[in-house]
């Protein structure tokens, strides 16, 4: 049984750097095929991709946040970070990491998402 | 980036009716589309993936179809859980993007 849980601060302010952890059990990190996402929902809005990482280490980023962005993972500890720079109040928002259906080739393409952790919201404010 | 669009917004309806939903691509996507349901302080639940393909667990009641820019995800003889938010993914090439959701409530 694959489960996901995400954790970091609750509240940070503008111009901070939000450091986001998303602890992934059932399935190790490195097995072939394995990606994990992340996704954030601003109060009352749609979801938004941001980010995925993939079993070989692998990445990608949504191109309006690229610049602001870095998926990496700890493959010790089977934990996939998000670090998103320079946070405003408009990034307000439950942030909620997903394992995604498992590749279904050589090579990388996007999936849907099939199990998600619970989410956190992180508010930006001073 | 392919935009998705859905319709309607928000729609009412009544136990034991069916619904439908609709999503837009704004370019062809194959059936590179995956539909989920979100309630309230919950994450989003996969329910159809493929554009038709049910995911395991969910009630045969869901259903999806479509291919290329047009989708629909269908609920027939609604239930008292399936009041909800409902949002489409595709994942034809990134970046993924998401519907901008569709509210489901009670008449």
């Amino acid at each position: 049984q694959i489960t996901l849980k995400e954790s970091g601060p609750t509240l940070v302010k503008p111009t901070q750097t939000l450091t986001l952890t998303c602890t992934v059990s059932g399935v190790s990190l490195t097995t072939s095929g394995v990606g994990v996402g992340w996704i954030r929902q601003s109060p009352g809005k749609a979801l938004e991709w941001l980010a995925c990482i993939y079993w070989n280490d692998d990445k990608r980023y949504s191109p309006s946040l690229k610049n602001r962005l870095t998926i990496t993972k700890d493959t010790s500890k089977n934990q996939v970070v998000l670090i998103m720079t320079n946070m405003e109040p408009a990034d307000t928002a439950t942030f909620y990491c997903a394992h995604s259906l498992d590749a279904r080739g050589p090579y990388i393409t996007p999936e849907a998402f099939d199990l998600w952790g619970q989410g956190t919201l992180v508010t930006v404010s001073s | 980036a392919v935009q998705l669009t859905q319709s309607p917004s928000s729609l009412s309806a009544s136990v034991g009716e069916s619904v439908t939903i609709t999503c837009r691509a704004s370019q062809g996507i194959s059936s590179a589309l995956a539909w989920y349901q979100q309630k309230p302080g919950r994450p989003p639940k996969l329910l159809i993936y493929d554009a038709s393909t049910l995911e395991p667990g969910v009630p045969s009641r869901f259903s999806g179809s479509g291919s290329g820019t047009d989708f629909t995800l269908t609920i027939n003889s609604l239930q008292s859980a399936d009041f909800a938010t409902y949002y489409c993914q595709h994942f034809s090439t990134y970046p993924i993007t998401f519907g901008q959701g569709t509210r489901l409530d009670f008449k």
